[in-house]
This record gives structure tokens, C-alpha cells and sequence, in this order.
């Protein structure tokens, strides 16, 4: 079946470094990624997302790459700042939305 | 702008009682609708989704269901609850089928059960 998963279940950064948290799929029919960030206690936010024939999307701050030839996708989160702790997903659309497990970003101050 | 609305934010519930936690979207119209569950330290789980209106697919056969009794409300509920239902409940609204875009999601419902 399908599967999402992450490189490190943690990553610690210093403040204003910047961050890369990666993520590995096994469905290579996917069409559509996407970022999520969730807070303690709150539903996952969208962050950024990439279609399949795309192999880089910018946002403010944040880049998101897909190389599809190793089925591998990260996240680029450019001055990590304390607001960013949290928690990061990636998924995966082909005909459902399948998540990873995620890996918590812990800013060092 | 879309918004959506989840409540209650936590709830106790005793083994055996009825659920019912609500989800409604504003600012949209035909949305598809689907209901997560979220183990600690794990990824979403998808329990149900919706394309309209009394249409409802289940994704894992459970002790829970899923209503949708008008277009931008979505209820989850159970009969008898069990321990094992204890859990972070989120709800996710996405536009209809057939367009790469993402869902989105409340802030969840913790459900305890004792």
C-alpha cells in the first residue's frame, strides 16, 4: 500500500538557521504533495504544496522540492524563528490524501 | 474568506455513551468534507469523507459514522463509544472533487474516554 514517511521524527535548529525537514513516498502515481505545520492542540495548517510536474515551489519563506525520480520531497524553511516549533507533515494525493507521521522542529534559541 | 468550525474542543465521555461532534464550513458551497482521527505520535488517519449531501464513504470499518445532513455540515457519531475511540478528531474541508487543492483543516476535537 501506500506509504509517507520521514526522515527524523525530531529536528532541532538554531534561530535563524534554516531548516530542512525531508519526507519519502512509496506511490509513484502521486500527482499532488503537500506541507502541513501543526501547532500543540490545533488542526494541521497548510503551508505549501507542489504538483507533480514541478520540481521546486517558492513561498514566503518557505521552498518546497520534489524529486520524483527517488520519490523524496522537502521542506526548506529559510531564518527559522520560534514561531515555526511545531509540527510538520507531508502528504501525498494520488486518490486519497495519505500523510507521514510528521517531524517536530524545536527551535534553539 | 472559508472557515471551519469544529466543537466541542475537548469532551470526557464514559465508555458506552453516544457521540456526536459537529463540523460546519463557511464561505463555500459544495465542499468535500472528511473526518480524520489522529493518534499521538502518528499520521491522520482518514475515517470518512463526502462529496455531498447524504453521500458518505467510509474509509475503515469502526464503531463510528458519519452524517451529512446539509452541504457544509459534516456530524461524526457513535451508539456506544469504546476506550479504544479515545483520540484527536479532525475535520477537513476540501473544494470538489476533480481540482488539486488542499484540504483544510479545524482545530480538532480531544476525545477522552474513561
Amino acid at each position: 500500500g501506500e506509504s509517507v514517511g520521514l526522515h527524523l521524527p525530531t529536528l532541532s535548529v538554531q534561530e535563524g538557521d534554516n531548516s530542512i525537514i525531508n519526507c519519502a513516498y512509496s506511490n509513484s502515481a502521486s500527482d499532488y504533495f503537500i506541507w502541513y505545520k501543526q501547532e500543540s492542540g490545533k488542526g494541521p495548517q497548510f503551508i505549501i504544496d507542489i504538483r507533480s510536474n514541478m520540481d521546486k515551489r517558492q513561498g514566503q519563506r518557505v521552498t518546497v522540492l520534489l524529486n520524483k525520480t527517488v520519490k523524496h520531497l522537502s521542506l526548506q524553511i529559510a531564518a527559522t524563528q520560534p514561531g515555526d516549533s511545531a509540527v510538520y507533515f507531508c502528504a501525498q494525493e494520488a486518490e486519497k490524501l495519505t500523510f507521514g507521521t510528521g517531524t517536530r522542529l524545536t527551535i534553539i534559541p | 474568506s472559508q472557515t471551519i468550525h469544529q466543537w466541542p474542543a475537548t469532551l470526557v465521555q464514559p465508555v458506552g455513551s453516544p457521540l456526536s461532534l459537529e463540523c460546519t464550513v463557511e464561505g463555500t458551497s459544495n465542499p468535500n468534507l472528511y473526518w480524520y482521527r489522529q493518534a499521538a505520535g502518528r499520521g491522520l488517519q482518514l475515517l470518512f469523507y463526502s462529496v455531498g449531501i447524504g453521500q458518505i464513504s467510509s474509509e475503515v470499518p469502526q464503531n463510528l459514522s458519519a452524517s451529512r445532513p446539509q452541504d457544509r455540515q459534516f456530524i461524526l457519531s457513535s451508539k456506544k463509544l469504546l476506550l479504544s475511540d479515545s483520540g484527536f478528531y479532525l475535520c477537513a474541508w476540501s473544494v470538489g472533487t476533480g481540482v488539486l487543492e488542499p484540504q483544510h483543516f479545524g482545530d480538532g476535537t480531544r476525545l477522552s474516554i474513561l
